[in-house]
């Protein structure tokens, strides 16, 4: 099946600062991914559609300043979480759909972000 | 928002025994997904079946779809520890769309 990649798997970082997470569909071209974001035993809450060489869609109620999404080539999509806050940590995971559009999508392993 | 509700929200079985959940949704849909999520890792795409299906069988599992109930199940039989995860249900709502919905989850703990 089609893999994604998705790095760091972890990271932590200080108040104020920028995270960059990335999304990498590593066999196959990928012309949308999908960052959702996932709190404790909770499902996942999409936040964005990122849309090869177009500005990403973004879910009602997620800011897009905040949440600065980029998907420059058809194999990379990139999440920056801009001015972190502890409130921004979560577990944030990629996702696209194959070639084949069958339907299904494929997972990065995903991303926790601890803000300090 | 949520599309899906799976029922239990928890599931704790003994090693071998079956184990079923359910979802229901909301609205039509072109298909419905199951995915199983390992604690801290990403998502697994296990199972699709279309709105003009009602049944279909993967290895041990089996999954239903009732669409004038709005409601599917998904039926793990013989479990093993290793089923241990948590379980989600994903709506796709018609054709070319590209956004699934996902249901809430239920959370499997097989005992061994």
């Amino acid at each position: 099946g089609a893999v994604v990649s998705q790095h760091p798997s972890w990271v932590i970082c200080k108040s104020g600062t920028s995270v960059k997470i990335e999304c990498r569909s590593l066999d196959f071209q990928a012309t949308t991914m999908f960052w959702y974001r996932q709190f404790p035993k909770q499902s996942l809450m999409l936040m964005a559609t990122s849309n090869e060489g177009s500005k990403a869609t973004y879910e009602q109620g997620v800011e897009k300043d905040k949440f600065l999404i980029n998907h420059a080539s058809l194999t990379l999509s990139t999440l920056t979480v801009t001015s972190a806050h502890p409130e921004d940590s979560s577990f944030y995971i990629c996702s696209a759909r194959g070639l084949a559009l069958t339907g299904e999508l494929f997972f990065g392993e995903g991303s926790r972000l601890t803000v300090l | 928002s949520q599309q899906g509700e799976e029922d239990p929200q928890a599931l704790s079985i003994q090693e071998g025994e079956n184990a079923t959940m359910n979802c229901s949704y909301k609205t039509s849909i072109n298909n419905l997904q199951w995915y199983r999520q390992n604690s801290g890792r990403g998502l697994v795409h296990l199972i699709l079946i279309r709105s003009n299906e009602r049944e279909k069988h993967s290895g041990r599992l089996r999954v239903t779809l009732d669409t004038s109930k709005k409601s599917s199940s998904l039926l793990i039989t013989a479990s093993r520890a290793a089923d241990t995860a948590s379980y989600f249900c994903a709506t796709d709502l018609y054709f070319g769309n590209e956004k699934l919905t996902f249901g809430t989850g239920t959370r499997l703990t097989i005992i061994p």
